[in-house]
């Protein structure tokens, strides 16, 4: 099976901008979530999404939203960005709905604001 | 919501030696609580979990204990090898409320294995 893919790998941007992400979960994964990672604040919880409904969001500002479509693919949007929002963006899936199912990880986005 | 904090932040042991990082969280009806192993560049990849209906569990050299009274966990890697170095995250989820389903994680152990 082919694990969580995230496109593009790099980014960078200007402040100001806006941009968006892409994950494809791995096949038949329906809970698609979104972390940031920075040095200093570590892995950030963002959102989750299950059938193309947002199930829990943690402490970003409204710049930060997110969708998934039909297929479980999801995508990311940062709108007015900071320099603060340089980070790697980590999307993960997961098999189940609820339960304690593990959390796949992609190889992330790393952008950069400039 | 859930906060965990994970320590030592950085930790060095010889080749051969045990290394114990530890985990402690605040929500006590978080119920899931697995182990990521990132190395440099890469992405998070789970190494073993736990459930909170479960005390231990053992996988190789890899060990990780759950005390639900005390609301901390440890991940203990005996016979350490040079390739067990990377960062260590430890994670809960939360079972009920605002939550269910989230993963918070811990700010990571830098684990340096010397040969």
């Amino acid at each position: 099976k082919a694990g969580v893919t995230q496109t593009p790998r790099y980014l960078i941007k200007t402040r100001g901008q806006q941009v968006t992400l892409s994950c494809s979960p791995i096949s038949g994964h329906r809970s698609v979530s979104w972390y940031q990672q920075t040095p200093g604040q570590g892995l950030q919880f963002l959102f989750e999404y299950f059938s193309e409904t947002q199930r829990n969001k943690g402490n970003f500002p409204g710049r930060f939203s997110g969708r998934q479509f039909s297929n479980s693919r999801s995508e990311m949007n940062v709108s007015t960005l900071e320099l603060g929002d340089s980070a790697l963006y980590l999307c993960a899936s997961r098999s189940e709905g609820q339960g304690n199912s593990p959390l796949h990880f992609g190889n992330g986005t790393r952008l950069t604001v400039t | 919501g859930e906060n965990v904090e994970q320590h030592p932040s950085t930790l060095s042991v010889q080749e051969g030696d045990s290394a114990v990082i530890k985990c402690t969280y605040s929500d006590s009806a978080s119920n899931y609580f697995p182990w990521y192993k990132q190395e440099l560049g890469k992405r998070p990849q789970l190494i073993i979990d736990i459930r909170s209906n479960v005390g231990e569990k053992k996988d190789q050299r890899i060990a990780v204990t759950l005390n639900k009274t005390a609301k901390h966990f440890s991940l203990h890697i005996t016979e350490t090898q040079p390739e067990d170095s990377a960062v260590y995250f430890c994670a809960a989820r939360g079972a009920g409320g605002t939550s269910y389903g989230k993963l918070t994680f811990g700010q990571g152990t830098i684990l340096t294995v010397h040969p």
